[in-house]
C-alpha cells in the first residue's frame, strides 16, 4: 500500500521569500512517480510539478522545484521569490507503477504569504 | 484545452436519499477519478476508470456506486446519503492509463445531507 505524509500543516512566509514544503511517502514499488498539485481559496486544484523515481535530476518548473531525496523517500517542494498568490493549500501525491492510475494524496499544507 | 464541468455545484440532500454527482470532460481523456475531500482534508479516492465501461475501486468506495458509458462522462453515486458524508466531491481526468500523466481537476460539487 502506498502513503503520502505532509507534516507542514501551516506554513507563513514574507512575500519574496524562498520556502520549502515538505512530503516523505512509502511504496514497495521500485517505480513510481510524485507529483505536487495547488487548490487555491476558490477550491480550484491545479498541477504544478513532476518527479519520475528513476530520474536524479530535480524538476524544475517556472519559480518551483523538487527537491528529490529518494533514499529519504522525501520529496520537497521548493518555491523561490514567493508571491501573495502563491497562498494555497498543497498537496503531495504518488502513483506507483504497480498501482496502475490510482494517486495517493497527502494531507496537503497550507501556505500563507504577507506582504 | 478543455474543461471539466461537475454538476450539480451544490447538492443538498435528505439522510438516506439516493444522490448522483455527474461529471463531463472534453480533453479525450481516457482515465476519470471521482475524490472526496472532506473539510481542511486531503483528496481521498473512491473509484476511477482508465476507460469506458470500466469500473475501480479506490479506497472510499463502500456507501458509493459510478458509472462511466461514456468516454466523457463520469457519475457518482451516493447510495445511501449520511449525516457525515458533507464534503466536496471531485472529478479529474488524465491521458491513457494515468500512470505518469497529471490530473485535471473539475471545480467540485459540495454535498450536504440534512
Amino acid at each position: 500500500a502506498q502513503k503520502v505524509t505532509q507534516t507542514q500543516t501551516s506554513i507563513s512566509v514574507m512575500e519574496k521569500t524562498t520556502v520549502t514544503m515538505d512530503c516523505v511517502y512509502e511504496t514497495q514499488d521500485s517505480s513510481y512517480f510524485l507529483f505536487w498539485y495547488k487548490q487555491t481559496a476558490s477550491g480550484e486544484i491545479v498541477f504544478l510539478i513532476r518527479q519520475d523515481s528513476y530520474k536524479k535530476e530535480n524538476a524544475t518548473v517556472g519559480h518551483y522545484s523538487l527537491n528529490f531525496q529518494k533514499p529519504k523517500s522525501s520529496i520537497g517542494l521548493i518555491i523561490t521569490a514567493t508571491q501573495i498568490e502563491d497562498s494555497a493549500v498543497y498537496f503531495c501525491a504518488m502513483r506507483a507503477n504497480n498501482a496502475g492510475a490510482k494517486l495517493t494524496f497527502g494531507g496537503g499544507t497550507r501556505l500563507t504569504v504577507r506582504p | 484545452g478543455g474543461i471539466i464541468t461537475q454538476t450539480p455545484k451544490f447538492l443538498i440532500g435528505q439522510e438516506g436519499q439516493k444522490l448522483t454527482l455527474k461529471c463531463q470532460q472534453n480533453f479525450n481523456h481516457d482515465t476519470m477519478y471521482w475524490y472526496r475531500q472532506d473539510s481542511g482534508k486531503g483528496l481521498r479516492l473512491i473509484y476511477y476508470s482508465i476507460t469506458e465501461n470500466d469500473l475501480q475501486k479506490g479506497d472510499l468506495s463502500e456507501g458509493y456506486d459510478a458509472s462511466r458509458e461514456k468516454k466523457s462522462s463520469f457519475s457518482l453515486t451516493v447510495t445511501s446519503a449520511q449525516k457525515n458524508e458533507m464534503a466536496v466531491f471531485l472529478c479529474a481526468s488524465s491521458i491513457g492509463g494515468g500512470r505518469y500523466a497529471e490530473q485535471f481537476f473539475g471545480p467540485g460539487t459540495r454535498l450536504t445531507v440534512l
